[in-house]
């Protein structure tokens, strides 16, 4: 079953507007949370983290809100720049837990 | 510092066989996990290792199994491969384990199974 679902295979945006990246959760244990950008051919890397005790992280374009009541997280790239087109993939994790959950990956293409 | 290694990049194997993936982490990193990604299913948890032991494993059959050296350094099996075993193989490393230490990917092992 999975626990961290992000219901949007793909996004396509253009170059400088805002984009919003979606990922809900159903364990309500989650309490630490993740993005990872994905390149093809390479790994994921990490680009941002949110704790349960923050509903807001934000760290240059890249801005994390986390919505518990929801059980949903949005990642906010502004501008979106054409080298941000990748797979992003958010992830979750209890605080006392020691495994990650990941979602399904979103295609995001930033347009020229 | 140097990131997390895996070899071979690509393999392909045939059916019934068997094959073993490495996986270096960052040095310091003593928390190595492994995923499957496959399309439309994610990254799907496979295993974690930590101080040689095997800590968490995720749901795949036995066939899929791991182990952990004295140095971080890992391997995984797979034997009696089966054609949905074709997938990308990713290795993470981390400081420690679980939040809030992310985890650092490696570039992967592409495995074709024909």
């Amino acid at each position: 079953d999975q626990q961290v679902k992000q219901n949007s295979p793909s996004l396509s945006v253009q170059e400088g507007r805002i984009s919003i990246l979606n990922c809900d959760y159903t364990n309500s244990m989650f309490d630490y949370f993740l993005w990872y950008k994905k390149y093809p051919a390479e790994g994921p890397t990490f680009l941002i983290s949110i704790s349960s005790i923050k509903d807001k992280n934000e760290d240059g374009r890249f801005t994390v809100f986390l919505n518990k009541s929801a059980k949903h997280l949005s990642l906010h790239i502004v501008p979106s720049q054409p080298g941000d087109s990748a797979v992003y993939f958010c992830a979750a994790s209890t605080n006392t837990g020691n495994q990650f959950y990941f979602g399904t990956g979103t295609s995001l293409t930033v347009i020229p | 510092k140097a990131g997390v290694t895996q070899t071979p990049r690509y393999l392909i194997k045939t059916r019934g066989q068997q094959v073993t993936l490495s996986c270096s982490p960052i040095s310091g990193h003593r928390s190595v996990s492994w995923y499957q990604q496959t399309p439309g299913q994610g990254l799907q948890f496979l295993f974690e290792y930590f101080s040689e032991t095997q800590r968490n494993k995720g749901n795949f059959p036995g066939r899929f199994s791991g182990r952990q050296f004295s140095n971080s350094r890992s391997e995984m099996n797979v034997s009696t491969l089966e054609l949905g075993d074709s997938a990308l193989y990713l290795c993470a490393s981390s400081l420690q384990r679980g939040a809030p230490y992310e985890q650092y990917f490696g570039p992967g092992t592409r495995l074709t199974v024909t």
